[in-house]
């Protein structure tokens, strides 16, 4: 089956760094991807990953491993803007299907 | 502002009602996607369509029908409406069908549908 773990909510504080986590089961893999997505809005891309490694992005990061069917994003130097929900998904390589997790919402506090 | 367009921005309509949503994809972008997302179920994506042909098709059900036009703007025809079809739909779009061209999507602002 098709299935992406992430955890329902964090908190951090302005200036730190956050790492969410993803892990996930799915029928073959053809890249994962994370999006944020303010309250009411729609979602926005942040990054792509297809091979093991860390891709890093200004601010935002993400890491990959496929082998333990994991990756995370890093969030570094928090601002209150960040405060979002992020949505790990996966594309498996069969139906070309895009699988989402349930979102991570995170709250950054002054 | 992401560049793609969706129109009509709210629908209120009732069951067993037909309504049709409408999708303006970012100049040059050549596949659209279709995803709805409710409370209780996330984003959940619904087909793709790459220059005009089907792509890729996800939780769509029998009574949801899409297609791309030759201008590539999509439309996403929801029929048979139930209370449950009650949510927010999304047109994404990118330039391509592989690797970062494919990922890199561009959501719109989204239809908000109600069923009552």
């Amino acid at each position: 089956g098709q299935n992406i773990d992430q955890p329902t909510e964090m908190t951090a504080t302005e200036g730190a760094i956050v790492q969410i986590n993803c892990t996930y089961q799915t029928s073959g893999f053809n890249g994962l991807f994370w999006y944020q997505q303010h309250a009411g809005e729609a979602p926005t891309f942040l990054s792509y990953n297809v091979l093991d490694g860390l891709e890093e992005k200004g601010r935002f990061s993400s890491f990959l491993s496929r082998s333990k069917g994991y990756s995370y994003l890093l969030l570094k130097e928090l601002q209150m803007k960040d405060s979002a929900s992020y949505l790990c998904a996966v594309r498996d390589n069969y139906g070309q299907n895009f699988v989402f997790g349930p979102g991570t919402r995170l709250s950054v506090l002054p | 502002d992401s560049g793609v367009t969706q129109t009509p921005k709210h629908l209120i309509t009732a069951t067993g009602q037909r309504v049709t949503l409408r999708c303006s994809p970012r100049s040059g972008d050549l596949s659209v996607y279709w995803y709805q997302q409710s409370l209780d179920q996330g984003l959940q994506f619904l087909i793709q369509y790459y220059n005009g042909e089907e792509r890729a098709k996800g939780n769509i059900l029998e009574r949801f029908s899409a297609q791309q036009f030759p201008d590539l703007h999509s439309e996403l025809n929801l029929s048979s409406l139930e209370l449950g079809d009650s949510a927010l739909y999304f047109c994404a779009s990118s330039l391509g069908t592989s690797g970062r061209a494919l990922h890199e999507q561009y959501f719109g602002p989204g239809t908000r549908l109600t069923v009552t």
